[in-house]
């Protein structure tokens, strides 16, 4: 049972452009939730997070947004720079230090 | 800060023989670390949680008389995989709980295991 999920795969933005990387959850429990970037043969390296009791946190081109109604959160990468090309990683966790990972999407910008 | 140090990057060994992968946390102590393995295209699975002082707790399916975890010290967590065999061959990672902020975990940089 997949409790955290990215249904897209794969992502090919522009240059310049917003990147929009969307994470699905189903267990109500989880309160913290982390966005990882990942490049080949790397470990994951973190990028932003958003605890439950908000909907939104910023930090420089990235923004994490978190609809805890439809179980939701999204990652938005504004501009896309070519070197934000990499895997990404959505997690969560509940009142444990265990952190569910879900299966990635592969980002592409190009110029 | 929080880095965490992982090693050897890669490592390729003939079947039955064991293996030590170790995880630093360089600048932080860490008295929680975790063990991931990573499947070609998919997602980080837990493997276990390694706690300083005391066994470490292991997730279903994962055999701890194969997968022997050792965190002796705040900074040092090992992972040995005994009497490898081909389908042990993965990519495996670790990472530490920082203090920055609840449940952020610092990753090494991972460790591909080839067995021949």
């Amino acid at each position: 049972d997949q409790q955290v999920k990215q249904n897209s795969p794969s992502l090919s933005v522009q240059e310049g452009r917003i990147s929009i990387l969307n994470c699905d959850y189903t267990n109500s429990m989880f309160d913290y939730f982390l966005w990882y970037k990942k490049y080949p043969a790397e470990g994951p390296t973190f990028l932003i997070s958003i605890s439950s009791i908000k909907d939104k946190n910023e930090d420089g081109r990235f923004t994490v947004f978190l609809n805890k109604s439809a179980k939701h959160l999204s990652l938005h990468i504004v501009p896309s720079q070519p070197g934000d090309s990499a895997v990404y990683f959505c997690a969560a966790s509940s009142n444990t230090d265990k952190l569910i990972f879900g299966t990635g999407t592969r980002l592409q910008v190009f110029p | 800060g929080a880095v965490v140090s992982q090693h050897p990057s890669r490592v390729i060994c003939k079947s039955g023989t064991s293996v030590k992968i170790e995880c630093r946390s360089l600048d932080f102590q860490a008295t929680t670390m975790f063990w991931y393995r990573q499947f070609p295209k998919k997602s980080l699975m837990l493997m276990a949680t390694s706690n300083e002082g005391s066994k470490a707790t292991y997730e279903q399916g994962v055999e701890k008389d194969k997968f022997l975890i050792n965190h002796a010290s705040l900074t040092l967590s090992t992972l040995t995989v005994t009497s490898a065999h081909p389908e042990d061959s993965s990519f495996y990672i670790c990472s530490a709980r920082g203090n920055r902020g609840r449940n952020i975990q610092y990753f090494g940089a991972g460790t591909r295991l080839s067995v021949l």
